[in-house]
């Protein structure tokens, strides 16, 4: 059971957006403690992809962008490719000194 | 840009000490305001969080661990390293470190090693 709540699938077709959640509590997004998220492509390591709620790496497409509300947050990916098929990891600090990920959200490109 | 690359054994065997070095190249292991981490993903599942550690010595640990992990930094050798006791299958897993971003815990991985993929068995 995960700190962070994430949906275990979310799908899309070519062209579509997609939005993933990331659900939190007081004692770590809500707290106002930064989220970070993660792609991770079958067999490699995780990638950022979002840090500190909204902001972009150098790199990274501007169809990904990162929000967050209350003790929530929510990855969205547009104009889907086939090649955005993988694992999505939030991530945070809760207040007992720990740091946290989500279950991990495993896109589907249909 | 920096790199990370994680050694160690593949294999382990139950009630053992697991023992793994990540080396830190083309970058600075000393920053004082860099965190680096160890984490793990068993199999099939999502990531967990191991340990953060600074060059300062300062050192967060997962609580889930029960008090099995010993982390170390040695600049001189640009590695910072995990030691992971009583070993069970549970512990099997690709096991990754990782650079935080300047700023303290809290601060996301911009950089991770490839992972190593650790079996505990007998």
């Amino acid at each position: 059971q995960s700190v962070l709540t994430q949906p275990p699938s979310v799908s899309g077709a070519p062209g579509q957006g997609v939005t993933i959640s990331c659900t939190g509590s007081s004692s770590n997004i809500g707290a106002g403690h930064d989220v970070h998220w993660y792609q991770q492509l079958p067999g490699a390591a995780p990638k950022l992809l979002i840090y500190a709620s909204t902001n972009r790496p150098s790199g990274v497409p501007d169809r990904f962008s990162g929000s967050r509300s209350g003790t929530s947050a929510s990855l969205a990916i547009t104009g889907l490719q086939a090649e955005d098929e993988a694992d999505y990891y939030c991530h945070s600090f809760d207040t007992s000194l720990s740091v946290v990920f989500g279950g991990g959200t495993k896109l589907i490109v249909v | 840009q920096l790199q990370l690359q994680e050694s160690g054994p593949g294999l382990a065997k139950p009630s053992d000490t697991l023992s793994l070095i990540c080396t830190v190249s083309r970058g600075s292991i000393s920053s004082d305001s860099n965190y680096w981490a160890w984490i793990r993903q068993p199999p099939g599942r999502g990531l967990e969080w191991i340990a953060s550690l600074s060059h300062s010595g300062s050192s967060y640990y997962n609580a889930s661990l029960n008090f099995r992990v010993t982390t170390s930094i040695d600049t001189s050798k640009k590695h910072f390293s995990l030691k992971l006791n009583s070993l069970t299958a549970a512990d099997t897993a690709v096991y990754y470190c990782a650079r935080g971003l300047q700023g303290g815990i809290t601060r996301a991985f911009d950089i991770w090693g490839r992972g190593i993929m650790v079996t505990v068995s007998s």
